[in-house]
């Protein structure tokens, strides 16, 4: 069955800081794999996404993946974190029928100044 | 994303009673999705539909039924609503007919906060 483990439910950093968000998944085929943020109050904003080709990924914020199948991760980073970057952070993966998406419980980052 | 609203944002409810959630899109997608989300649990689907005809069940789906009116609107219901049915909801939506992989990039809603006393 497919699953998708966020193993860090809460991560604390200070600002200018690097950050690493760990994402394992399970998934028999190719598999389909995102990073959505949430802040609070806010709806579900796509970050990034990976389909094939490049393992490393860029996507908006300044933030990036890197698709790693021998460990089926799909870690998120950032160098340097800004205050603005708090938020709930889910990773998903999307079954290559584009039927269903299957998310992780979540990262919340907070940031300190 | 203001593509895709939800109605209400907030709503209290007693055991129960029926309440309906409902969502729009002015994207143009075919495909719409309602999920749940409970702390700790992340994200989870409750019902998909490709479109107007064709509805399915997600993980979740005791306890709701869903309508999908039009290409655009994707209506859940909870027919006599439960306390452990307290969560935020959210709605979202693709477009199956995106050439590429890009057809299963999800549009997420606001999200509807659901409590139920």
């Amino acid at each position: 069955a497919q699953s998708v483990t966020q193993p860090d439910i809460h991560i604390t950093v200070s600002e200018g800081a690097s950050l690493e968000l760990r994402c394992n998944y399970s998934y028999g085929a190719t598999p389909y794999l995102f990073w959505y943020v949430q802040s609070p109050g806010q709806g579900l904003q796509l970050l990034l996404k990976y389909f094939s080709g490049d393992t490393l990924v860029q996507g908006i914020k300044g933030f990036e993946a890197e698709f790693k199948r021998s460990q089926s991760s799909f870690n998120l980073r950032k160098p340097s974190v800004h205050w603005s970057d708090a938020a709930e952070y889910f990773c998903a993966v999307g079954e290559n029928t584009g039927n269903q998406f299957y998310f992780g419980t979540g990262t919340s980052l907070t940031v300190i100044p | 994303d203001a593509d895709v609203t939800q109605t209400p944002r907030n709503r209290i409810t007693k055991t129960g009673k029926r309440i309906m959630l409902e969502c729009s899109q002015t994207k143009g997608h075919d495909r719409m999705y309602w999920y749940r989300q409970d702390p700790g649990l992340g994200l989870r689907l409750i019902y998909y539909s490709f479109d107007v005809k064709d509805i399915n069940k997600g993980e979740i789906s005791d306890g709701y039924s869903v309508s999908r009116q039009a290409q655009a609107k994707f209506s859940l219901s909870l027919e006599s609503a439960i306390p452990n049915q307290t969560a935020l909801y959210f709605c979202a939506t693709s477009d199956s007919r995106t050439s590429g992989r890009a057809s299963y990039e999800q549009y997420f809603g606001p999200g509807t906060r659901l409590t139920v006393t």
